[in-house]
């Protein structure tokens, strides 16, 4: 059984420049949850995707965008980079959308320049 | 204030000391949940609980819901348990997300 992936590892991007990240969940798992983690601080929830629909969404601003596919793999987008997204982002799948055990990727740190 | 509170934020313990990290929330929930973190990032979930206790290894989660409270225990400390240990709620808000603790970051020295 594959765990979470996350890609890239690490990248490093200048203000104002568009994001990408990529996210597989573990196999059997329609639901994704993405977390934002500054440094010395525990993860903030972004959003989360059920079956390829936004299922809930934390207090960020519509540059953080997202997709779930049929695969229920999942991105996350960011647009118009601000210095204060740089981050560890952390993908984590689950087999519900209900309150169930979250299995977490290994994370993408972003450092915005 | 923060929905989940931690105490300590840091921790420092000798080898084979018990240890406790206390978790106290505001909201109503429907799950807490324990998680470690190594440095690098790596999340591992230890438990999920929404009442009682439960035991794995030397690692013991309890919750009192009317207090809204919850601690991890660690039993016979080890240099390998040095991580950060995060509480999080999932709160009812008709799906599941977790709400974060800041963290208490232990330290076991040999």
């Amino acid at each position: 059984e594959t765990g979470v992936t996350q890609s890239p590892t690490h990248l490093i991007k200048t203000r104002g420049q568009q994001v990408t990240l990529r996210c597989s969940s573990q196999s059997g798992h329609n639901t994704v949850s993405w977390y934002q983690q500054a440094l010395g601080q525990g993860p903030q929830f972004i959003f989360q995707y059920y079956r390829e629909e936004e299922n809930g969404r934390g207090n960020f601003p519509p540059r953080f965008s997202g997709l779930q596919f049929p695969n229920y793999s999942s991105e996350l987008n960011v647009n118009a980079l601000e210095l204060d997204d740089s981050a560890l982002y952390l993908c984590a799948s689950s087999p519900t959308s209900g309150p169930d055990t979250q299995y977490f990727g290994p994370g993408t740190r972003l450092t915005v320049l | 204030k923060n929905e989940v509170e931690q105490s300590p934020q840091n921790l420092t313990a000798q080898e084979g000391e018990f240890i406790t990290i206390n978790c106290s929330y505001s909201v109503g929930i429907s799950a807490l949940h324990w998680l470690q973190q190594h440095p690098g990032g790596g999340i591992v979930s230890l438990f999920m609980l929404s009442s009682g206790k439960k035991k794995h290894g030397r690692l013991i989660a309890t919750i009192n819901i009317q207090e809204k409270h919850s601690s991890l225990h660690i039993t016979a400390s080890h240099p390998r348990d040095s991580a950060v240990y995060i509480c999080a709620v999932s709160t009812d808000s008709g799906y599941s997300t977790l709400t974060f603790g800041k963290g208490t970051m232990l330290l076991v020295s040999p």
